[in-house]
């Protein structure tokens, strides 16, 4: 079974940096990219970014380029959406997902929350 | 970056009903790289319809998703009580493969 997991919920000031992490499973974690989306209630879904675990192959979207850094450790199965320093705008749930083309599995999740 | 229109913005219906969501892009979608998910409260968005017209795996038959170029369709033959949730569309046909703004469908 296909299966990714995320890192759990995290509360930040603002300037602080972060670090959070999809583990997948139940597949060639090597053969497929993983992406990461970004949910607000003001701008819905939006699509940051993705990696090629099998060679660190990364592509951003010039919404979140020099914003965020994608990166994956593929000996332990894992992807990673990291900032140096968290804005109050950051707040937000962000969600991998498994790349075919289209994004056909989901982790569950992780909220950031980035208050003072 | 093709920015994706969805309509309506919310939809009111009642289980056994047909319901019609539409999605149209600024520019074509190459490929018919166009996708539908399903988000229901407190969970992550599920795909239900890639390359415009196909249904992803475990997906009932009464989603069905058509269209091409810039104009795209989901269409929920008769609605169980189960489906009310929001839909997104979603383009990967070019990057950045952005979102529709969603369809609530909501109980009538």
């Amino acid at each position: 079974e296909v299966q990714l997991v995320q890192s759990g919920a995290e509360v930040k000031k603002p300037g602080e940096s972060l670090k959070i992490s999809c583990k997948g499973s139940g597949y060639s974690f090597t053969s497929y990219w993983i992406g990461w989306v970004r949910q607000t209630p003001g701008k819905g879904l939006e699509w940051m970014g993705i990696i090629y675990p099998g060679d660190s192959d990364t592509r951003y979207s010039p919404s979140f380029q020099g914003q965020v850094t994608i990166s994956a450790d593929k000996s332990i199965s894992t992807a990673y959406l990291q900032w140096s320093s968290l804005k109050a705008s950051d707040t937000a749930m962000y969600y991998c997902a498994r790349v075919r083309s289209d994004f056909d599995y989901w982790g569950q999740g992780t909220l950031v929350t980035v208050s003072s | 970056e093709i920015v994706l229109t969805q309509s309506p913005g919310t939809l009111s219906l009642s289980p056994g009903e047909r319901a019609t969501l539409s999605c149209r892009a600024s520019q074509s979608v190459s490929g018919s790289y166009l996708a539908w998910y399903q988000q229901k409260p407190g969970q992550a968005p599920r795909l239900l319809i890639y390359g415009a017209s196909s249904r992803a795996t475990g997906i009932p038959d009464r989603f069905s998703g058509s269209g091409s170029g810039t104009d795209f369709t989901l269409t929920i033959s008769r609605l169980e009580p189960e489906d009310f949730a929001v839909f997104y569309c979603q383009q990967y046909g070019s990057s950045p493969y952005t979102f529709g703004q969603g369809t609530k469908l909501e109980f009538k």
